[in-house]
């Protein structure tokens, strides 16, 4: 069955701090993964799209590394703002599957 | 023109009510999706066309009902819904299947 989760659930971390966030598959037959970010009753915003023969994308602060064959993903995010509280969400694609793991919810104190 | 919009952003419908859901985008992506989220849960795949044909069909029921008319407008027709198909439904494109995909804002259904 192709499961993904993410760890820690849920995140509290003073403004500037730089964190990681976790995201683990279960199938590691993917297309790409990629990263979200959804504030509270919104859409989902597109962060960072990894392909498979990928092993990291940068954009801006946020960093996101692959590995496909231990079926792990992190995202980091460097000097963290109150602006990035949200959920982030990370999503595989498998080709006929779309599978999103549960999210970690960030809150970044000022 | 670099967004989804969906329409209406809140739909109240009955049981018995037949109603739609109406996705655009304009950004010339052939492929096209419809989600599922229910409170504090990640989104679910329902549908995906690619090139105006459906691709995919995660099992969902036959009361909802997909429709692409062309390669900018993807619709959801609902019929018969139950209280537990209240969600927030998502719609999103991509210039192709496993590419990047652009999440509208959603519609928020409630059905009584």
């Amino acid at each position: 069955k192709q499961e993904v989760t993410q760890i820690p659930a849920a995140l509290s971390v003073p403004e500037g701090e730089n964190l990681v966030l976790n995201c683990s598959f279960t199938d590691s037959a993917i297309y790409n993964l990629q990263w979200f970010r959804q504030d509270p009753g919104k859409g989902l915003t597109s962060l960072l799209l990894i392909q498979s023969s990928q092993r990291e994308q940068t954009s801006g602060r946020l960093n996101a590394s692959l590995d496909k064959s231990s079926g792990r993903s992190t995202l980091y995010i460097a000097a963290s703002q109150p602006g990035d509280s949200a959920t982030y969400l990370c999503a595989v694609d498998y080709g006929q599957n779309f599978v999103f793991g549960p999210g970690t919810r960030l809150s970044v104190l000022p | 023109d670099t967004e989804v919009t969906q329409t209406p952003k809140h739909l109240v419908m009955g049981m018995t009510n037949k109603k739609s859901l109406k996705c655009e985008q304009h950004m010339g992506h052939r492929a096209m999706y419809w989600y599922k989220q229910k409170a504090k849960k990640p989104p679910e795949l329902m549908f995906v066309y690619s090139y105006e044909k459906l691709s995919i069909n995660e099992s969902v029921p036959s009361r909802f009902s997909p429709e692409c008319p062309n390669s900018s407008l993807l619709n959801l027709h609902l019929h018969a819904l139950q209280p537990e198909d209240s969600a927030l439904y998502l719609c999103a494109s991509a210039y192709v299947m496993q590419e990047t995909q652009y999440f509208g804002p959603g519609t928020r259904l409630l059905v009584l």
